[in-house]
Order: structure tokens, then C-alpha cells, then sequence
């Protein structure tokens, strides 16, 4: 019930592409859903996060897309360009206890020139 | 300039040894975590800190060790017990309280025992 199940683990997109990673999760406590973004070598930085009272949020080129009932979230970069390829993380969190994260396994994204 | 920060970045160390990594925060939060990173595994918790002289094991506490003397402090000791210790490790660190729940990461420490 703990886990977050991320897909796809890999993701090759044109330039120019949309690119969408998928979190599911089970236990329905969960209230904070982030996104990481990571390059090679460097730690996690916080791209985009939602909390379940709102469907989806924008900032920039990247959404997330919330659907409550189905427990999955989504991360959507449009016009993705080469220098969003990274390793982009799901995660989330009962704010009313420890704020402990449980994280997706990853995404590998390669946006292509 | 505010932020965390991990050292050394690279980390050598032989089999049998025990070996102490650094995580300092001058953000002013009150919980910090170690996460362990291997590919393809994401990031595992390894221990975390809500409050200073308290700390909570995550899910592969085993062969690890920490202490939170000082709010600013988090450092993580690998033991020679842990099994299979080389892997990149990223300290983080949060409030504890208030509307704001994000992780700030640190740089990480890449950890190679041969």
C-alpha cells in the first residue's frame, strides 16, 4: 500500500515532443504529490507538486494531471526540448504525519536534437 | 547562500571500514532524511530526523547508522555491516510544520567499497 508505481522506466522523445510519465499509487492517505527532476550526478530538485483537492496544475512546459477516483498522477513536459532529458521522479506523502516521501522508481527521459 | 551541502562528492573506501558522510542545511529546517540511490531502484529512506536528539529508521536502516546533535547536522555513518554499500547517497531536509512540504536534496556522495 506504501509504494508508488511509476511507468514508463525509460522514454525517448522528439524535440518538440510531448513527454508523459505515470505515478499510480494505493493507500488513499496520500495528500502531496511532487515531481523531481534530476541530471546525472546532481540531487533531486522539485519541478512541479499538487495536492489532491485540484485536478491538474501548470507552471511552464510542465502539468501534472491529478485523477483522484483512479489514484494516478501524471507529468506531462510539452515542447520538450534536449535539456529536459534527466531522470524524473514521482513521489508522495501524508502531510499530517512524518512527510516522508515514497518515491516512483524513475523515468529516464532523452529528449532527441 | 542557503542550501544543503554533502562531502566529500566522491568517496573511496576499502571493505571492513566504516566511513561518515556529511549532510549540513542552513535552511532552517527541522527534519532531515538520508535517501540511498541505486539505478533503476529510485530512492530507498535510509534514516530520518524530525527533531534534533531523535532520529527514525527508514526502509534499509540496516548497516547504517546516524546521530542529530545539532539542528544544522545530519551526518550518516555506513558500517562495515552493510552489505552492498557503494551507491549514491542524498541527504534532505524539510519542515516539519506549515504548508510547506518540500524536500530540498543536497548534492549527493557517491560511495565506492571495494
Amino acid at each position: 500500500q506504501q509504494q508508488v508505481k511509476q511507468s514508463p522506466q525509460s522514454l525517448i522523445v522528439q524535440k518538440g515532443g510531448i513527454s508523459i510519465i505515470n505515478c499510480a499509487y494505493e493507500n488513499t492517505a496520500f495528500d502531496y504529490f511532487p515531481w523531481y527532476q534530476q541530471f546525472p550526478g546532481k540531487g533531486p530538485a522539485l519541478l512541479i507538486a499538487i495536492r489532491p483537492d485540484v485536478s491538474e496544475k501548470k507552471e511552464g512546459r510542465f502539468t501534472i494531471s491529478f485523477n483522484k477516483s483512479a489514484k494516478q498522477f501524471s507529468l506531462h513536459i510539452m515542447d520538450s526540448q534536449p535539456g529536459d532529458s534527466a531522470t524524473y521522479f514521482c513521489a508522495a506523502s501524508v502531510t499530517s504525519g512524518t512527510y516522508k516521501y515514497i518515491f516512483g522508481t524513475g523515468t529516464r527521459l532523452k529528449v532527441l536534437a | 547562500d542557503g542550501g544543503i551541502t554533502q562531502s566529500p562528492k566522491y568517496l573511496f573506501r576499502k571493505e571492513g571500514q566504516n566511513v561518515t558522510l556529511s549532510c549540513e542545511q542552513n535552511l532552517n529546517h527541522d527534519a532531515m532524511y538520508w535517501y540511498r540511490q541505486d539505478p533503476g531502484q529510485g530512492l530507498r529512506l535510509i534514516y530520518y530526523s524530525q527533531i534534533v536528539n531523535d532520529f527514525q529508521k527508514g526502509d534499509i536502516a540496516e548497516g547504517y547508522s546516524v546521530s542529530r546533535e545539532k539542528k544544522e547536522s545530519f551526518p550518516l555513518t555506513v558500517t562495515s555491516a552493510q552489505k552492498n554499500p557503494t551507491a549514491f547517497y542524498l541527504c534532505a531536509s524539510s519542515f516539519r510544520t506549515g504548508a510547506s512540504y518540500e524536500q530540498y536534496f543536497g548534492p549527493g556522495t557517491r560511495l565506492t567499497v571495494t
